[in-house]
């Protein structure tokens, strides 16, 4: 089964940066991907990892460890548009099933 | 341009009231998903085809059925809907292998009265 684990939600200030954690148990890997999901639209895909290290793509970063479990979103600069659920999202040793973990509501404040 | 096409967006219907959701692609992609989003849950998988080939997750009730009577198209039959049935349904595509994505329709959001 899977087991993905993201805090359940962040503040930070308009321009600052904010880290969101994801953690993950899973039978098999076959990468790890990010969504951001705004309340009531469906997600949208920010980013995927499926070796060790960091991939920047402009304002968002994702780094990821597989030894560890551990991935984390970086959000840069943020800007008010930021505020959104964050879904990290790993697929497991069957590479077309995709599981989610609950999300992480981010609110940029002014 | 649109390229996962859920309809309707909002649906209505009565306790035990068979409904249909619909999805249709335009990417041409073998793998197609249902999954079932509850307010400040995770998307949760009810079932995913690879072409033709069905997949049930082992805890998706009988009481949801799914048909993918060609590439494009895929349904969600909800034979006698509950009240705990209501939720955002989202339908998702992707190619096969593992650095593919998945894309998401709009969602139908389904209110059971």
């Amino acid at each position: 089964g899977q087991n993905i684990d993201q805090p359940t939600e962040m503040t930070a200030t308009e321009g600052a940066i904010v880290q969101i954690n994801c953690t993950y148990q899973t039978s098999g890997f076959n990468g790890l991907f990010w969504y951001q999901q705004h309340a009531g639209e469906a997600p949208t895909f920010l980013s995927y990892n499926v070796l060790d290290g960091l991939e920047e793509k402009g304002r968002f970063s994702s780094f990821l460890s597989r030894s560890k479990g551990y991935s984390y979103l970086l959000l840069k600069e943020l800007q008010m548009k930021d505020s959104a659920s964050y879904l990290c999202a790993v697929r497991g040793s069957n590479d077309y099933k995709l599981s989610f973990g609950a999300g992480t509501t981010v609110t940029v404040r002014a | 341009d649109a390229m996962v096409i859920q309809n309707p967006r909002y649906q209505v219907t009565q306790f035990g009231k068979p409904v249909t959701l619909s999805c249709s692609q335009t990417l041409n992609h073998n793998v197609m998903y249902w999954y079932q989003q509850k307010s400040s849950q995770a998307p949760k998988l009810l079932f995913h085809y690879y072409d033709k080939d069905f997949n049930n997750e082992a805890d998706t009730p009988d009481n949801f059925q799914s048909r993918r009577p060609n590439t494009s198209f895929c349904f969600l039959d909800i034979r006698s809907p509950g009240l705990g049935d209501a939720a955002m349904y989202l339908c998702a595509t992707s190619r096969q292998g593992k650095g593919t994505e998945a894309f998401f329709g709009q969602g139908t959001r389904l209110t059971v009265v």
